[in-house]
């Protein structure tokens, strides 16, 4: 994932908000995604955002998308120990529908 | 409806030994990809099958092969294992109306 980057790590305390960031290269992309993976799990889906949209919000979850800093973020309201996981963002490619992925942000949440 | 289903969920090989990593998916999507998961490095592509009867290179297909059996089925051969290949192995497969991928649960390997 040499095109999209994000930090490795974040710790935040339960009930606070986390904000994982993420910068991306392809302007062209359409889809920009945030998923989850728990340990030794395989990824789900959290959230995507049209490329044509400045933000989405899904329950505890927001996403921000800046086009021209080709800037992608994802926090997470009220912060509970089993938001604890590595979230990856991705953008997708339009030729074969194929996503590229960065290298995930492990989040820790401290009781 | 099971998704996107990958067997062997586990694999210990040698040096030089073979074998296939099966994947199927019950949903009709028509693509579906093939993915490797290594520390620090998210995942990467390995290969891609945007249809029935074709399968494309992606990012690291050097040391794969790929067969798209049909609509369901995608499998991923390791013609001569190499410890380099000791990784998390996915597949996914794609809704087209918006480009949302969906993964199998992996497949742990290990090459010594």
């Amino acid at each position: 994932g040499e095109d999209v980057e994000q930090s490795l790590f974040l710790s935040v305390r339960e009930g606070d908000s986390s904000v994982i960031n993420c910068t991306y290269t392809d302007s062209s992309s359409t889809y920009l995604y945030w998923y989850k993976q728990e340990p030794g799990a395989g990824l789900q889906l959290l959230t995507y955002i049209f490329s044509n949209m400045d933000m989405k919000q899904d329950q505890r979850l927001t996403v921000l998308l800046n086009k021209k800093d080709k800037h992608l973020s994802l926090r997470i309201a009220d912060t509970q120990t089993g938001d604890s996981a590595i979230y990856f963002c991705a953008e997708s490619r339009v030729e074969g529908g194929k996503l590229i992925f960065g290298q995930g942000t492990e989040l820790s949440v401290k009781p | 409806n099971a998704g996107v289903t990958q067997t062997p969920k586990f694999q210990v090989l040698k040096t030089g030994q073979s074998m296939t990593l099966q994947c199927a998916q019950d949903m009709n999507h028509n693509s579906m990809y093939w993915y490797r998961q290594d520390p620090g490095m998210g995942l990467r592509l390995i290969y891609y099958s945007a249809s029935e009867g074709t399968t494309d290179k992606g990012e690291v297909p050097n040391g794969y092969n790929v067969s798209r059996l049909n609509k369901r089925e995608f499998s991923l051969r390791l013609e001569s294992a190499a410890p380099s290949q000791t990784s998390v192995y996915f597949c996914a497969s794609i809704r087209q109306e918006v480009a949302e991928q969906y993964f199998g649960p992996g497949t742990r390997l290990t090459v010594t």
